[in-house]
């Protein structure tokens, strides 16, 4: 079975303008997680959908960024307008039961905002 | 305080020894614990979890949890120079929706 698929691999982007990021979660799972990973912030939640609803987006920095989740098996997160301390690695994970059990995280998308 | 603390590190150890990494949780409800290993450039994966007090060991890795000192720790031993990576410790929140995440301990293994 293929694990969550995570595009695109890079990204980088100019200030002020929209990114995309993409996310498939595993055949079956049905909780999905946005993580982004600094140096300085560690692995932080940004928000999570359990049956394509967004459960807790407290962890959304401020309204420029945003998160879908259009069917079950299908996640975008978007910025805009991205800004260089964006900059980070950005995972999406997935579980079959609310977090309970192992999340699998998908490869990651290095974001570099200039 | 943070909700999941961890010594950032580095911890060296030489190839062969125990290595031995420490965690402590502030939310006294959590019930499942987990840690996770992380290598550099990749994405961070499971290698064990538990939800009871005591030890749970799986070849070479003993996890250890105490809920009453809300103390979560990983025992590697026969660590090998493949163990080096980062070590994240996790807890799931009071009612089991959300995962929180220290922020990693690195461990080096020298050959």
């Amino acid at each position: 079975d293929a694990g969550v698929i995570q595009s695109p691999r890079h990204e980088v982007t100019e200030m002020g303008q929209e990114v995309t990021l993409r996310c498939k979660l595993i055949s079956g799972h049905n909780s999905l997680f946005w993580y982004r990973q600094t140096m300085m912030r560690g692995l932080e939640l940004l928000i999570y959908f359990n049956n394509n609803v967004p459960i807790d987006d407290s962890g959304m920095p401020e309204d420029r960024f945003s998160a879908k989740m259009p069917n079950a098996s299908f996640s975008t997160l978007k910025i805009q307008p991205s800004e260089p301390r964006d900059s980070a690695v950005y995972f999406c994970a997935s579980t079959s039961e609310w977090g309970r059990d192992e999340q699998f995280f998908g490869p990651g998308t290095r974001l570099t905002v200039l | 305080q943070k909700e999941v603390e961890q010594n950032s590190g580095p911890l060296s150890v030489p190839e062969g020894a125990i290595a031995s990494l420490n965690c402590t949780y502030s939310d006294r409800g959590s019930q499942s614990f987990f840690w996770y290993r992380q290598y550099s450039g990749k994405s961070p994966e499971l290698i064990m979890s538990i939800y009871s007090n005591g030890d749970k060991e799986d070849g070479r890795f003993t996890a250890q949890l105490n809920k009453a000192s809300q103390y979560v720790s990983l025992l590697i031993r026969d660590s090998q120079p493949s163990d080096s990576a980062t070590y994240l410790c996790a807890a799931l929140n009071t009612g089991g929706f959300k995962t929180i995440f220290g922020a990693g301990t690195r461990l080096f293994v020298k050959a």
